[in-house]
């Protein structure tokens, strides 16, 4: 497996509290993304990097933000958490972009109540 | 836009029978094709892809995929079925040369094989 690291696995957390969920690579790939997955809709982009402080809004960036200060982080924060963020985000690292393969982290599974 | 249909949620397949999991494509242009594996609790991992070249391409696992651009598909088969392969399947599309598209994926097809 690529050497990618979320954290937290799981988190509980209420409806209008921040949240930050942090992906960590350990293979130095330039581009980073993160993804929720959703029954039904398969994998949506919520935003990418393509490089350090180089970050670029998905399909479905409303409601969170993100930050890249080193090459091995990429943070994804729910700056007010709604019940409609409750959701698996994955973690997607790749060495050159969108014609190489994605490399997938295991997920985090957030619930908002 | 691009889009990704995986007409079937759910494909059952008996051990040692050929499988085949479907995926049709919308691009403007040409296509870039991948197809994903997930097993439970854990991320999706990467099959095989089509870039260009010859349609049929062969990936991990003993699975391959025919690319058939009249009619925009891009097939996940394989010859013999292991109850190993149960897993959902994701196929995902993106426009070659076409700005800044990311990637789409389908829905994805739960793939179960029965021994």
């Amino acid at each position: 497996d690529a050497g990618i690291t979320q954290s937290p696995r799981h988190k509980v957390t209420e409806t209008g509290t921040p949240v930050t969920l942090r992906c960590h690579q350990t293979e130095n790939h330039r581009y980073m993304y993160w993804y929720r997955q959703d029954p039904g809709h398969g994998l949506r982009l919520i935003h990418y990097s393509y490089g350090v402080k180089d970050t670029d809004k998905g399909e479905v960036s409303d409601g969170y933000s993100v930050s890249r200060s080193k090459t091995e982080d990429f943070l994804l924060t729910l700056e007010s958490a709604t019940s409609s963020q409750t959701s698996v985000y994955f973690c997607a690292i790749s060495e050159l972009g969108d014609n190489s393969p994605l490399h997938f982290g295991n997920g985090t599974r957030l619930t908002v109540t | 836009a691009q889009s990704v249909a995986q007409p079937e949620d759910q494909v059952n397949v008996a051990e040692g029978n050929p499988l085949t999991v479907k995926c049709t494509y919308s691009v403007s242009g040409n296509p870039y094709l991948f197809w994903y594996v997930q097993y439970p609790n854990r991320g999706l991992q990467f099959l095989l892809k089509y870039i260009t070249g010859d349609n049929l391409v062969k990936g991990s696992y003993g699975f391959e995929a025919e690319f058939n651009k009249s009619q925009t598909s891009f097939h996940l088969k394989k010859p013999s079925a292991l109850v190993s392969d149960s897993a959902l399947y994701f196929c995902a599309v993106r426009a070659v040369n076409f700005g800044n598209e990311k990637l789409t994926f389908g829905t994805g097809t739960r793939l179960t094989i029965i021994p």
